[in-house]
């Protein structure tokens, strides 16, 4: 299995409130990236990561940031949370670019 | 439009049959690669199989296949000889290099549930 940890696994916060989670790999992985699970969407790409300090947006970015300063890893930053961001978050990381991707076991976040 | 579209929300099988799990995508691309992705209760994201657009011969891994149609647009995953463990959702995803190579789209998954 892939080295991948997300922490933390759940939270429960109030709207408004900031929240990060972390994504941690030990594959020494370039790329990494963050999704959302919900129901009926499948996963969305929120933020990826193709080397450290470099990220680009995916297709529901909005009120999301995101941050890598190391390779091991990459924040995922609610600035201001709302009800909407409700949700499962997933991190993957991958070897090269077009390769499959591994993911992290989730964080369920629940924003009040 | 939608990239990737699972038309079977839920499908049930015997344990020991083969099952498929449709997968239909969109891309004007000639440069793409199809996943396929299991994920149990527990929730984790697990990699099954891919299937390279150039990909001259079907992927398969174990009991895993992907019947990769390219002119119909599909590459639908077969299961052969179900087990009770093949019980759990099931996503189709989809990379594009001209959207981004290392960006992955979803289908909104069908559930699979093996009986004894």
């Amino acid at each position: 299995d892939a080295g991948i940890t997300q922490s933390p696994r759940h939270k429960v916060t109030e709207t408004g409130t900031p929240v990060t989670l972390r994504c941690h790999q030990t594959e020494n992985h370039r790329y990494m990236y963050w999704y959302r699970q919900d129901p009926g969407h499948g996963l969305r790409l929120i933020h990826y990561s193709y080397g450290v300090k470099d990220t680009d947006k995916g297709e529901v970015s909005d009120g999301y940031s995101v941050s890598r300063s190391k390779t091991e890893d990459f924040l995922l930053t609610l600035e201001s949370a709302t009800s909407s961001q409700t949700s499962v978050y997933f991190c993957a990381i991958s070897e090269l670019e077009g390769n499959e991707q591994f993911f992290g076991p989730g964080t369920r976040l629940t924003v009040l | 439009a939608q990239k990737i579209t699972q038309t079977q929300p839920g499908m049930f099988v015997q344990e020991k049959e083969a099952v498929t799990l449709d997968c239909t995508y969109d891309t004007s691309d000639p440069s793409y690669g199809l996943f396929w992705y299991k994920q149990p209760s527990s929730g984790e994201m697990i990699f099954l199989i891919y299937q390279g657009s150039y990909d001259q011969q079907n992927a398969t891994e174990g009991r895993y296949s992907l019947n990769f149609q390219k002119a119909r647009k599909s590459a639908n995953l077969v299961i052969s000889a179900s087990q009770l463990g093949d019980s759990a959702m099931y996503f189709c995803a989809m990379r594009e290099v001209n959207t981004g190579f290392q960006k992955l789209v979803f289908g909104t998954g069908t559930r699979l549930l093996v009986s004894p």
